[in-house]
């Protein structure tokens, strides 16, 4: 199947401080990106979705302010966690759609860990 | 919008045994259904899709079964290994269009 990294894998900040998490499709262009973010022991909650040189659409209830998406190529989209908190602390997960109307499969990264002291 | 509910949260079974997890779904016109695996501190990764034109699909030991009229599919794992113990995940979808999870399955499998 098709790759999807991320970087870094894990990450540790400062209350205050952003992060910058990297999600690149390797093998394989990817028109579309999801963000996804999941508590322990619970399941992915998507954020939002990125198109390629396009804004991103944010799930109801996610600060675009506050969790920036970049989509500038059709193998990386970022996402910046802007001004972060102990309570952005999460294990966050991109995902890359490869094929289009019916026949496509999305491909999830292996998720970045982030702790905010 | 999409909701998935996904049964049961825990499922313990003996190596050698079958595991079904269920999932409901409440938008007809989703499509799309993918089970995903996830092992500890890791991504999900796809181990089975069905499309809503099939009504069962199956790789080796592992099977998926689709119910349109009732809005409902299911994961079936025989001969379990201990190496299939992870959380599973089933999600629904309309051409991979904003895609809803289920809550998960934490599956172990006890030698």
């Amino acid at each position: 199947g098709a790759v999807v990294s991320q970087h870094p894998s894990w990450v540790i900040c400062k209350s205050g401080t952003s992060v910058k998490i990297e999600c690149r499709s390797l093998d394989f262009q990817a028109t579309t990106m999801f963000w996804y973010r999941q508590f322990p022991k619970q399941s992915l909650m998507l954020m939002a979705t990125s198109n390629e040189g396009s804004k991103a659409t944010y799930e109801q209830g996610v600060e675009k302010d506050k969790f920036l998406i970049n989509h500038a190529s059709l193998t990386l989209s970022t996402l910046t966690v802007t001004s972060a908190h102990p309570e952005d602390s999460s294990f966050y997960i991109c995902s890359a759609r490869v094929g289009s109307g019916i026949h496509n499969e999305q491909f999830f990264g292996p998720g970045t860990r982030l702790t905010v002291l | 919008g999409e909701n998935v509910e996904q049964h049961p949260s825990t499922l313990s079974v003996q190596e050698g045994d079958s595991a079904v997890i269920k999932c409901t779904y409440s938008d007809s016109a989703s499509n799309y259904f993918p089970w995903y695996k996830q092992e500890l501190g890791k991504g999900p990764q796809l181990i089975i899709d069905i499309r809503s034109n099939v009504g069962e699909k199956k790789d080796q030991r592992i099977a998926v079964t689709l119910n349109k009229t009732a809005k409902h599919f299911s994961l079936h794992i025989t001969e379990t290994q201990p190496e299939d113990s992870a959380v599973y995940f089933c999600a629904a979808a309309y051409n991979n269009n904003d895609m809803r999870f289920g809550a998960g399955t934490r599956l172990t499998v006890k030698p």
